[in-house]
């Protein structure tokens, strides 16, 4: 069964970091592109970030860009996100999702995690 | 990047069938044919129900179909049932490798 599990989340500071992580099974995890989306609980979603298969390609979405990174370890079938200097518009329930295979033209999402709830207050 | 726009709601009975749409622009839904659907129930994650505009993944009832026009994409539930009833999510490629999703619609089976 393919599955993805989020871990990390929590409450911090603002300007604070923290560190989710995204476990892997079910499939060959480094032939795939892996994301990083959010969603405001009673809100849309919204894209964030996205990692090559092999990690050397990453792209992220304006409102990040600076102070997240996105990262994986495909021999523990892992994928990271570090936020950096989080804001109160951070606040959100963060999934990774599962993207196509690298090489091939798919840009849809099929297969998510539970989501990972992540605060920023004082 | 701008959100696509969704109405807020939408209804119908069992048994009939409600259509949600989907507006971008020329940049993203009008440009690619990568628009997606995601079911998503209340403290759940999304599910894929549609990609690349009208294709449905293994395992998805028939009764739902995607479309699009312009930059407007839809997505249609015909024979509605009670699991249908549901927050519904589009998305689209919105090229240099960024991606937008809709503001979401939740669908209420009377």
């Amino acid at each position: 069964e393919v599955q993805l599990v989020e871990s990390g989340g929590g409450l911090v500071q603002p300007g604070g970091s923290l560190r989710l992580s995204c476990a892997a099974s079910g499939f060959t995890f480094s032939s795939y592109w892996i994301h990083w989306v959010r969603q405001v609980p009673g809100k849309g979603l919204v894209w964030v970030s996205r990692i090559k298969g092999d990690g050397t390609s990453t792209t992220y979405a304006d409102s990040v860009k600076g102070r997240f990174t996105i990262s994986r370890d495909n021999a523990e079938n892992t994928l990271y996100l570090q936020m950096n200097s989080l804001r109160g518009e951070d606040t959100a329930v963060y999934y990774c999702a599962r993207g196509g295979l690298v090489g091939a033209s798919h840009y849809s999402f099929d297969t998510w995690g539970q989501g990972s709830l992540v605060t920023v207050s004082s | 990047q701008s959100a696509l726009t969704q109405p807020p709601s939408a209804s119908g009975s069992p048994g009939q069938s409600v259509t949600i749409s989907c507006t971008g622009t020329s940049s993203d839904v009008g440009a690619y044919n990568y628009v997606s659907w995601y079911q998503q129930h209340p403290g759940k994650a999304p599910k894929l129900m549609i990609y690349e505009v009208n294709k449905r993944p293994s395992g998805v009832p028939d009764r739902f179909s995607g479309s699009k026009s312009g930059n407007t994409a839809s997505l249609t539930v015909s024979g509605l049932q009670a699991e249908d009833e549901a927050d519904y999510h589009c998305s689209s490629f919105a090229g240099s490798n960024n991606y937008v999703f809709g503001t979401g619609t939740t669908v209420t089976v009377l």
